[in-house]
Parts: structure tokens; C-alpha cells; sequence
């Protein structure tokens, strides 16, 4: 199975911080279709996962554009440029390119 | 406006067969390209993606629950199912229904085994 491994486990910032969450693939998820099936959710405390980025880099409907995703192969970086309170939550990579389909153990955002 | 909701039984017995209702809106599964899939949580092993079925009927299902594993639709009255066999504690996990790519999710219902 495809591990995906993230880093930081817990990530403290500050409002208006800009932070980067990394998430490493143990295969290159890249797709012989020529996609890469990399997707980053969210998950607020009490809530459903939701999803932010899709294929690395795609913003998903009604997400602020204070998130970006970037990166290919096996390396990939969310980013927040600017943490606002609603960002605070547990950050979940997942790919969907080898099956199993798999997450990565997430990343804790809190605030300092 | 896309809405999800799963339902279940709450609780059941080991060796039982958990089944799951997603009941949803806002979207047609006989349109091309469209799935739904059924990931659980579980504090043990985080998130697990289970099963996707698309609109032409083709199924994906995790290798490590294959056999355990039985996805399907009613197109008619938009509703996605799933049947796992055998349940067993290290089930115990709320359940989510997902629309394509997880763009959408239920609210997720929580399955306890226990005898």
C-alpha cells in the first residue's frame, strides 16, 4: 500500500501565520492517465472530512484562496497564507492513484 | 444543492452484516463520470476509503476488505449502498458516504460492534 507520510503532526500558528503542511508518498503518484490524484481535506473538530484541493493544485468549490497545493511525484505541500480561526481543524492528504486508496495520518492545526 | 446522509443501525453483533444507506440529493448517479464512495474513521486506523461505484456500475473496492465488501446503487431513488460481512469490534468506526473525489460528504453515522 501507498504510505503517505505528513509532516508536521501538530502545527501551532498564529491569524494571519502562513503555513505549510507536507505530505510524502512512498510511489510516485502519478497516474498513467497523466493525473495525479493527490487531494487535501480538512476535517473540523465534530465535523466531515471536507475537501479543499484536488489533483495537487485544483481549488475546490467555495474554498478560500488562502489555500494553495503544489508539488508532483511524491512530494506535496498545502499552504495557508494567512490562517484564519475557521482553519483549524486536522489537514488530511490522501491519493487515489494506486489502490488502495489511502490518507495520510493528518496534521493538527491550533492555534499558539 | 448536494447533500449526503448515511443511515445504519447503530449497533450490532459481532459475525453480523452491517448495512448502510447513502441517501442523496443534488446530483444524479446515471450522470457520465459521477460515483459515490463510502470511506470509515476509526480512532485505531484514521481514515479508510472502502468502495466507490460509478455511474456505468464499475466498482472499486480496498484489496484488505474485498471479500467483506458489497457496494450498490439505486439509480432511480438516488441511494448508494454498502454491506460488510462479518463484522468484527476493529469495525467499529463512523461511516461516511462521499460524493466523487470526496467532494462532498454525509454527516457520517457511527457503527459499534459489540456483543
Amino acid at each position: 500500500d501507498v504510505v503517505l507520510t505528513q509532516t508536521p503532526s501538530i502545527l501551532s500558528a498564529t491569524i494571519g501565520q502562513s503555513v505549510s503542511i507536507s505530505c510524502r508518498s512512498s510511489q510516485s503518484l502519478l497516474d498513467s492517465d497523466g493525473n495525479t490524484y493527490l487531494y487535501w481535506f480538512l476535517q473540523r473538530p465534530g465535523q466531515s472530512p471536507q475537501r479543499l484541493i484536488y489533483l495537487v493544485s485544483n481549488l475546490g468549490s467555495g474554498v478560500p484562496n488562502r489555500f494553495s497545493g503544489s508539488g508532483s511525484g511524491t512530494d506535496f505541500t498545502l499552504k495557508i497564507s494567512g490562517v484564519e480561526a475557521e482553519d483549524l481543524g486536522v489537514y488530511y492528504c490522501m491519493q487515489a492513484t494506486h489502490a488502495p486508496y489511502t490518507f495520510g495520518a493528518g496534521t493538527k492545526l491550533e492555534l499558539k | 444543492q448536494v447533500t449526503l446522509k448515511e443511515s445504519g443501525p447503530g449497533i450490532l453483533q459481532p459475525s453480523q452484516t452491517l448495512s448502510l444507506t447513502c441517501s442523496f440529493s443534488g446530483f444524479s448517479l446515471s450522470t457520465y463520470g459521477m460515483c459515490v464512495g463510502w470511506i470509515r474513521q476509526s480512532s485505531g486506523k484514521g481514515l479508510e476509503w472502502l468502495a466507490n461505484i460509478w455511474w456505468n456500475d464499475d466498482k472499486y473496492y480496498n484489496p484488505s476488505l474485498k471479500n467483506r465488501l458489497t457496494i450498490s446503487k439505486d439509480t432511480s431513488n438516488n441511494q448508494a449502498f454498502l454491506k460488510i460481512t462479518n463484522m468484527d469490534t476493529a469495525d467499529t468506526a463512523t461511516y461516511y458516504c462521499a460524493r466523487r473525489g470526496g467532494d462532498y460528504w454525509g454527516q457520517g453515522v457511527m457503527v459499534t460492534v459489540s456483543s
